[in-house]
């Protein structure tokens, strides 16, 4: 069955530290991927997307995601993290050509420590 | 430009009761789909349309209903509200791939 996979409920950083965020998936093919944020109470928003080319991506805030096909994976990176990145960060996929049915994983919640 | 617009933005019901979610986009996006958020569980579709016209269902469509008679608008129906089926309801409209979000219902059935 298709599948993405956050692997990490809860991560604690402290400020200015870097971080990264894991997702994996399972699909029969190389999906559309994406990272999504959510602050407390807010919708979600679009930090990056992977449709093909390069594989590292760069997004909003200072973030960037590697995909690596052969992990099926699309981590999510950050050099220095601000106490503003805590929130919680979904990572989703949506098949090529398909129906836009889009997937997400259960989330992880980024802690901010000053 | 609006984006995608939800209301209301918070809902108390009564187990049994009714009742309509709105949700309208302004951008004239052919595929629009409903969420529902539980904490712990991400996101899980309910209900999506390709156009108007046209619904399917997700992955928890069990008690909502759903209908496109515009592109513009895409209501979620509760038909009879149950304790479940308090969440976060969010709709979003998409364009070659990105979904674009609402800002979300919250809503408490008793």
């Amino acid at each position: 069955a298709q599948s993405v996979t956050q692997p990490d409920i809860h991560i604690t950083v402290s400020e200015g530290a870097s971080l990264e965020l894991r997702c994996n998936y399972s699909y029969g093919a190389t999906p559309y991927l994406f990272w999504y944020v959510q602050s407390p109470g807010q919708g979600l928003q679009l930090l990056l997307k992977y449709f093909s080319g390069d594989t590292l991506v760069q997004g909003i805030k200072g973030f960037e995601a590697e995909f690596k096909r052969s992990q099926s994976s699309f981590n999510l990176r950050k050099p220095s993290v601000h106490w503003s990145d805590a929130a919680e960060y979904f990572c989703a996929v949506v098949p090529i050509g398909g129906t836009y049915k889009y997937i997400f994983g259960t989330g992880t919640r980024l802690k901010v420590l000053a | 430009n609006a984006g995608v617009t939800q209301t209301p933005k918070f809902q108390v019901l009564k187990t049994g009761q009714s009742m309509t979610l709105q949700c309208a986009q302004d951008m004239n996006h052919e595929y629009m789909s409903w969420y529902r958020q539980d904490p712990g569980m991400g996101l899980r579709l309910i209900h999506y349309s390709v156009g108007a016209g046209i619904t399917d269902q997700g992955e928890v469509p069990n008690g909502y209903n759903v209908s496109r008679s515009t592109t513009e608008d895409f209501p979620l129906r509760l038909l009879s509200a149950a304790p479940s089926q308090t969440s976060v309801y969010f709709c979003a409209s998409s364009y070659r791939g990105e979904q674009f979000f609402g800002p979300g219902t919250r809503l408490t059935v008793l």
